[in-house]
């Protein structure tokens, strides 16, 4: 276990619904992410928070809506979904933002929520 | 933004032998190169990691090289064992600081 942990583990919804992943993390880290993995593509980053912050947006569709109530938690609410969306999404978290420094830069990664939009 | 390309996508090698995946990146600014092994259906995880100032790691089976000028970096595994097997992600940190671009993976098969 990396001390990340992520809830539910798969999860199938409809392209009207609206749900919610979470993500948890016990290691005292301050940066926390969201990232998208789809079948023969690069990890692709979502969301960076840094102590509650939101500090990068990349590019991500308003349907993806990013919580961070405290540098523990961090959530990714759903809604009218795409067929595309469709994939595992991952939650890391680090120490501190990757510039922190060298023993801060490594990320940790959790199981992933398998998502499937019908 | 950063580009990270890796290769091969797919690698098959005899148990015993050596297997090197490779991967090039397009921001000469970026410093800190991660290689992650993600085994099916479980999490990527952190096996190795390199700076900008280091030109060579290594960690028991396996190295990592870094060429700043040509910009690429490898990762070598020698004496692979079945458990070998997995998907390895390379990775690149930007010139910004706060993300790491990856590549896109590359299957390891080891046959008995």
């Amino acid at each position: 276990e990396t001390g990340v942990t992520q809830t539910p583990r798969h999860l199938v919804m409809g392209m009207t619904n609206k749900k919610s992943l979470k993500c948890e993390q016990h290691l005292g880290h301050n940066a926390m992410y969201w990232y998208k993995q789809s079948a023969k593509k690069p990890l692709e980053l979502m969301f960076v928070y840094s102590l509650e912050e939101r500090v990068e947006n990349n590019s991500v569709p308003s349907r993806f809506s990013p919580e961070c109530p405290n540098s523990s938690h961090l959530f990714l609410h759903l809604h009218t979904l795409q067929p595309e969306d469709s994939a595992l999404y991952l939650c890391a978290s680090s120490q501190d933002l990757i510039a922190g420094g060298p023993a801060k830069n490594i990320q940790y990664f959790g199981a992933g929520t398998r998502l499937s939009v019908l | 933004g950063e580009n990270v390309e890796q290769h091969p996508s797919t690698l098959s090698v005899q148990e015993g032998d050596s297997a090197v995946i490779k991967c090039t990146y397009s921001d000469s600014a970026s410093n800190y190169f991660p290689w992650y092994k993600q085994e099916l259906g479980k999490r990527p995880q952190l096996i190795i990691d390199i700076r900008s100032n280091v030109g060579e790691k290594k960690d028991q089976r396996i190295a990592v090289t870094l060429n700043k000028t040509a910009k690429h970096f490898s990762l070598h595994i020698t004496e692979t064992q079945p458990e070998d097997s997995a998907v390895y992600f390379c990775a690149a940190l930007t010139g910004g600081g706060n993300k790491l671009t990856f590549g896109t993976g590359t299957q390891l098969k080891v046959e008995l």
